[in-house]
């Protein structure tokens, strides 16, 4: 089965750039989601289709992904960023998501 | 506002049944492809299944681990969604998001979840 493997953690300083790395064979041929989740809170899709930005979410929030990465990366991270991060991909017509990236902004 | 409104979770002994309804307003439901996504305490997402539009025959696809087990429908008419869960094991315990498709295939709307324990 298809599978994506993320970092359990990434820290960053607040102000500097966080880059999150989602992993899998030829996950550039695929299409990459992210989604934040807060605790307590549902998840919330940050980035589709590799690059595009749901309308509320910051521009800092963006997407790239090829060959066999896919990259979530937020520039100039604030507090509020402090979350789990999933990226997500469709194989054949199943889901898949990463195992989360926790962000630590400090 | 979109809205998903989860319910029907509690606790189950395992080998016993639940059916998990979400209510959902704000937008056309019929249109959307609809899925069922869990999260397990303290663990990641985990994909559970989805149930295509009418367009598409409401035809449904289930992971691995839950297929034979699951069955998820849909009632245009109440803009509701459902998960009957059958023959529950332990390792199902989780919260239940409902979750909309977007045209282009992302989660884009999520409920608040609701939370299934299977415990003796």
């Amino acid at each position: 089965s298809y599978e994506l493997t993320q970092p359990p953690s990434v820290s960053v300083s607040p102000g500097q750039t966080a880059s999150i790395n989602c992993s899998g064979d030829k996950l550039g041929d695929k299409y990459a989601c992210w989604y934040q989740q807060k605790p307590g809170q549902s998840p919330v899709l940050v980035i589709y289709q590799d690059r595009k930005r749901p309308s509320g979410i910051p521009e800092r929030f963006s997407g790239s992904n090829s060959g066999n990465t896919a990259t979530l990366t937020i520039g100039g991270t604030q507090a509020m960023d402090e979350a789990d991060y999933y990226c997500q991909a469709w194989d054949y017509s199943t889901v898949v998501f990463g195992g989360g990236t926790k962000l630590t902004v400090l | 506002e979109v809205q998903l409104v989860e319910s029907g979770g509690g606790l189950v002994q395992p080998g016993g049944s639940l059916r998990l309804s979400c209510a959902v307003s704000g937008f056309t439901f019929s249109d959307h492809y609809m899925d069922w996504v869990r999260q397990a305490p303290g663990k990641g997402l985990e994909w559970v299944g989805r149930t295509r539009n009418k367009a598409n025959s409401y035809t449904t696809e289930y992971a691995a681990s839950v297929k034979g087990r699951f069955i998820i429908s849909r009632d245009d008419s109440k803009n509701s969604l459902y998960l009957q869960m059958n023959s529950l094991k332990t390792e199902d315990t989780a919260v239940y998001y409902c979750v909309r498709e977007g045209v282009e295939d992302q989660f884009d709307y999520w409920g608040q979840g609701t939370l299934v324990t299977v415990s003796s």
